[in-house]
């Protein structure tokens, strides 16, 4: 079946610019995380949507970065005033969550991921 | 902060089983051990977890030590295309801290 699609697949922006990026999960999955990877770095955790909870926004680095999750599919993941500090790649994830109360196992499956440059 | 500790690199032999290990000493009795691996320039692609069973799959065997410290990734027959970045990780509050990982050679 289809995987994570994110869009655009490359973004150049200016410095001071909005940008958004567009991640579509894999069908059924109700939970999606955003990630971003700077260069020679590892994964940084940004957002974690789940069902109809309220995101887990801890990660975001400021108040210039937000999300949305809209009818539990397609979310948005978007930039205010770009900073060159912002060029990375963002990365999508989408996994069921099951198991018990307790327990919960997840299984993320990537996108191709959206790199940006801010010039 | 990720609750696991990697070796920064390791080299294996082609052909060889590549045996990849993570500590995670503060692990609680119902937190998965999850195992990632990131190819240059691709996203993350999930291999295996558990949970204090060993598991086996198509990519990979996880060996989870009897008091849950400690696990190890085992790759039976490397290959050149499992060159990769392994990340070891334990989910905290349903967030995936990928740390920096083990950065995998498989040497021809």
């Amino acid at each position: 079946g289809a995987g994570v699609s994110q869009s655009p697949s490359n973004k150049v922006t200016e410095k001071g610019k909005d940008v958004e990026l567009r991640c579509d999960p894999i069908s059924g999955h109700t939970a999606l995380y955003w990630y971003r990877q700077s260069l020679g770095q590892g994964l940084e955790f940004l957002i974690y949507f789940q069902g109809n909870s309220a995101p887990d926004k801890s990660g975001l680095p400021s108040d210039r970065f937000s999300a949305e999750r809209t009818g539990g599919s397609v979310s948005t993941l978007t930039i205010q005033r770009t900073q060159q500090e912002d060029s990375a790649v963002y990365l999508c994830a989408s996994s069921l969550v099951r198991g018990g109360a307790l327990i919960l196992a997840y299984e993320q499956y990537f996108g191709p991921g959206t790199r940006l440059t801010v010039t | 902060d990720a609750k696991t500790t990697q070796p920064t690199s390791m080299d294996c032999a082609e052909g060889r089983a590549a045996n990849l290990p993570c500590n995670h000493s503060t692990i609680s009795g119902n937190e998965y051990v999850y195992w990632y691996r990131q190819i240059h320039s691709q996203g993350p692609q999930y291999i295996i977890h558990g949970l204090k069973n060993n598991e086996t799959n198509e990519m990979a065997s996880l060996i989870i030590t009897e008091d849950r410290k400690s696990s190890t990734l085992i790759l039976p027959h490397a290959t050149l295309r499992d060159t990769a970045v392994y990340y070891c990780i334990v989910p905290i509050f349903n967030q995936f801290y990928f740390g920096t990982g083990t950065s995998l050679t498989v040497i021809p």
